[in-house]
């Protein structure tokens, strides 16, 4: 069974369009993230959302937005994709981020194309 | 901010042999977490190892080990006997307790092993 999972593995897209990646997990956690990955392999942390409340929320554009139904989902809508978006993007859940720390089990990826 | 450094943006090893991996961070925290991640070509994010900072035993997992020095803030990555299965680009990212699971990471070391 997939613990985390993301749809789709892979998007391509022209600029200016708006997409949706979607990510459920099915461990039951609390906290989910996602994290962009660019073309030099760095990866750093985007969102982080507990209980369908946003509680870590890095520098990135606005035209990014975490939408979470519910806690099981949470997926991440961009508008008027750039081709700087591209990126592999990847979502993480975890127990509820309780002290001191909880391990994020990651999903696959989605690698995001824009032309 | 913390910060992490991995020095090293590639390097490879003989199957077999051992190879150590770099990781230098810089904090002015006492206690907190580290860990190293692999990610294969297959993109999927799999923890390898991690390290309490009050901890002074070197943390183990099978042929994974780690050289943890505090005063210097290195906590660097052995591995012994390396297989072709240990090919990938390794993270080592550092996090706070009681930040909300707040995860950074370096910008990663591609490790080849060579038959």
């Amino acid at each position: 069974d997939t613990a985390v999972s993301q749809t789709p593995k892979y998007l391509v897209t022209q600029m200016g369009n708006d997409k949706s990646i979607k990510c459920e997990q099915n461990l039951g956690h609390d906290t989910m993230y996602w994290y962009k990955q660019d073309s030099k392999k760095f990866l750093k942390i985007m969102f982080s959302y507990n209980n369908k409340e946003l509680i870590i929320n890095e520098t990135v554009p606005n035209r990014f937005s975490p939408k979470s139904p519910d806690k099981a989902h949470l997926n991440l809508h961009i508008n008027s994709l750039e081709l700087g978006d591209s990126a592999v993007y990847f979502c993480a859940s975890s127990q509820e981020a309780a002290p001191p720390y909880n391990e994020q089990f990651f999903g696959p990826g989605t690698r995001l194309t824009v032309l | 901010a913390q910060t992490v450094t991995q020095s090293q943006p590639e390097m490879s090893v003989q199957e077999a042999e051992t190879v150590t991996l770099s990781c230098t961070y810089d904090t002015s925290e006492s206690n907190y977490y580290l860990f190293w991640y692999k990610q294969p070509p297959s993109r999927q994010m799999i923890l390898v190892i991690r390290q309490e900072a009050y901890k002074q035993q070197n943390a183990t997992e099978n042929r994974f080990s780690v050289n943890f020095q505090k005063a210097a803030k290195s906590f660097s990555l052995k591995i012994s006997d390396s297989q072709l299965g240990d090919t990938a680009m390794y993270f080592c990212a550092f996090m706070k307790p009681y930040n909300n699971n707040d995860m950074r990471f370096g910008a990663g070391t591609r490790l080849t092993v060579k038959p």
